[in-house]
This record gives structure tokens, C-alpha cells and sequence, in this order.
């Protein structure tokens, strides 16, 4: 079925260093939305990406739609604790609803 | 203070009692979905609503129902049915259907003993 697939499913990392986690589509997206869930809380809305090839910048992250519109990236420059939780792209694979990606849980430590 | 609130917060069930998640929002979105999270997964859709009474099947409606007679509230049931159903359960809605952001309500983690 059509899908959101995300990669890695977990990465642990020292505070300071880069992390970056990779979403896929099956399908072209029209656009694509990343959203951040602290644990034990619920998914918080970070952006949205429209255009081919777009780039944005919040601060240390970094989120980038492919060129094909089938991919995108979230990478973090130098963590800090407070960057842990788990991170979920999602894009309109059917027309009516996103479809969440499959998530990327970081853990950061001293 | 605008916002999504879901309640309660942690709900304690018997198994084969039917259990009624509440969702509220003051944000005046059309759209509103409920969502399962297992431990350590995703979220996978149960119910959405596009507009007041009116609502589709998500991937995993099995077992659940949802009601939407109010543009403000969107309340799932959990019904005996539902084979497994001690999971965390978020409620979100958008302010139109489809692809629009979606803010999500606290959550209720619902144990079924």
C-alpha cells in the first residue's frame, strides 16, 4: 500500500553531535509537514514544505523537500537534550487525510 | 485559550465495557480525527470528520465508533469489539479537511484490564 516510510527508526547521540532522519513516499506529495512528540506527549506541528527542492530553517534544524517531492529530511545541528523525542513527517498520500510517517525516535545524552 | 482537550487523561477499563474517549476543540476546524499510538509506534488513523455529522472510516476503525453532532466535539467510542484496545489515543483536528496542519489534543491512555 501506499506508504510514508521513515529511516533511521531510532538514533541515540551525544549532545553536540548532528542527527538527521530521512522520510520517504511512495507516492509525490504535494506537500510535506514534520511534526515533533516529546515522550509522553502528543505530536507538536513544526513546518510545512511546498515548493520542489525547498529548504527551511528553524533555528538548528534544517528541513528539506526533495526535488522529486517523494523525500524529505529533518537534520539537526549540534543536539541538545532538550531535541529528544520522536519525529514523524506526514504528507496527503490520498487527497481527504495525511498519512503520518513511521517516525524517528532520538535520544540524546550527555 | 484556544486549544484541543481531551478527557481524561488516563481511563481504567474492564475488559468487554464499552469506554467513551471525550474531544473538544475551540479553534472552529472543520476537520477533526482520532488517532491510535501503540508503545514505541506510529499513529495510525481510526475515524475522521470533514464537517459536522458527517465522518469516514480510517485504517483502523474496527471496533470503534465516533459521532459528530456538534462542529466542537468529536467523541470516540471504544467498543468491546475492539480486540485490543489499551493504547494512547489522540484526538487532532485542522482547520479544513485534507492535507491542512493538524493540532493535536494531550491524549488519553486507556488500559483495558
Amino acid at each position: 500500500g501506499q506508504q510514508v516510510m521513515q529511516i533511521p527508526q531510532y538514533q541515540h547521540v551525544q549532545e553536540g553531535e548532528d542527527f538527521t532522519t530521512y522520510c520517504n513516499s511512495s507516492t509525490t506529495l504535494s506537500n510535506i509537514q514534520w511534526y515533533k512528540q516529546r515522550p509522553g506527549g502528543h505530536p507538536v506541528f513544526l513546518i510545512q514544505l511546498v515548493k520542489s527542492g525547498e529548504v527551511k530553517k528553524q533555528k538548528r534544524l534544517t528541513f528539506q523537500f526533495g526535488e522529486a517531492k517523494k523525500n524529505s529530511s529533518l537534520h539537526i545541528t549540534a543536539t541538545q537534550t532538550t531535541d529528544v523525542g520522536t519525529y514523524f513527517c506526514a504528507g496527503p498520500i490520498k487527497a481527504s487525510k495525511l498519512t503520518f510517517g513511521t517516525g524517528t525516535r532520538l535520544q540524546v545524552t550527555l | 485559550d484556544g486549544g484541543i482537550t481531551q478527557s481524561p487523561k488516563y481511563l481504567f477499563r474492564k475488559e468487554g465495557q464499552n469506554v467513551t474517549l471525550s474531544c473538544e476543540q475551540n479553534l472552529n476546524h472543520d476537520a477533526m480525527y482520532w488517532y491510535r499510538q501503540d508503545p514505541g509506534q506510529g499513529l495510525r488513523l481510526i475515524y475522521y470528520s470533514q464537517i459536522v455529522n458527517d465522518f469516514q472510516k480510517g485504517d483502523i476503525a474496527e471496533g470503534y465508533s465516533v459521532s459528530r453532532e456538534k462542529k466542537e466535539s468529536f467523541p470516540l467510542t471504544v467498543t468491546s469489539a475492539q480486540k485490543n484496545p489499551t493504547a494512547f489515543y489522540l484526538c487532532a483536528s485542522s482547520r479544513l479537511a485534507g492535507t491542512d496542519t493538524q493540532y493535536f489534543g494531550p491524549g488519553t491512555r486507556l488500559t483495558v484490564l
